[in-house]
């Protein structure tokens, strides 16, 4: 089994619809991350947590949020999704000590019509 | 100017062929340094550190140029699964830390038969 999952790995959505990236970690990791890449501009950090009580906005936030339920999950969301937000969003973790080391889930390809 | 720069490529390169890529960074300021890899539709994976004495891991090579601000990763008897993306990283904030952490848009290569 992956150490990293995601959900849904694919989804089409409609402008102003609310929609939800799940990412679950089973490898023990206190640090987690969401990220999105678009071709041409490599992977921007949307958010990051550091433990279960801490949530940082990274160089992207706006229009996002994100849920950290419990060490192993963290979820993204897009309140209400516009076309920009088109992206491959990539989840990871990461070690405390060791953050550039990350470790990332499968991706999942949103696409907003 | 970018905080992190790469040729995008693509390199096309027959096997057995020796390949180079580099990749500079603005913030003179920056902390550690590392070659990612992404396969076509794949999450990245790290390849290897970049120390300032150089690293070396069986037929890639990382070297860091400080004066320079420039990464490199060499690649010998270039395989056809070393085809790929690489990506430079570069963290300008303390060891350990993820909040400065930039990845570079990538270096395409093909390794053709």
């Amino acid at each position: 089994d992956a150490d990293v999952t995601q959900t849904p790995r694919n989804r089409i959505t409609k402008t102003g619809k609310r929609i939800m990236l799940e990412c679950s970690q089973t490898k023990g990791h206190d640090r987690m991350y969401w990220y999105r890449q678009d071709p041409g501009l490599g992977l921007r950090l949307i958010y990051y947590s550091f433990d279960v009580k801490d949530i940082n906005k990274g160089e992207i936030s706006d229009g996002y949020s994100v849920s950290r339920q419990a060490q192993a999950k963290f979820s993204l969301s897009l309140e209400s999704a516009i076309p920009n937000q088109t992206a491959l969003y990539f989840c990871a973790t990461s070690d405390h000590g060791t953050a550039e080391t990350q470790y990332f889930g499968p991706g999942t390809r949103l696409l907003v019509l | 100017r970018k905080e992190v720069e790469q040729d995008p490529g693509p390199f096309n390169v027959p096997e057995g062929a020796t390949v180079a890529f580099n990749c500079t960074y603005s913030n003179s300021a920056s902390q550690s340094f590392f070659w990612y890899r992404q396969d076509c539709r794949k999450e990245p994976k790290l390849l290897m550190s970049v120390y300032s004495s150089g690293n070396e891991d069986g037929r890639f090579t990382a070297q860091l140029n400080r004066a320079s601000q420039y990464i490199s990763l060499l690649i010998r008897d270039s395989k056809l699964s070393d085809s790929a993306t690489y990506l430079c990283v570069v963290n300008t904030g303390p060891s350990g830390s993820a909040r400065q952490l930039t990845f570079g848009s990538g270096t395409q290569l093909t390794v053709l038969p």
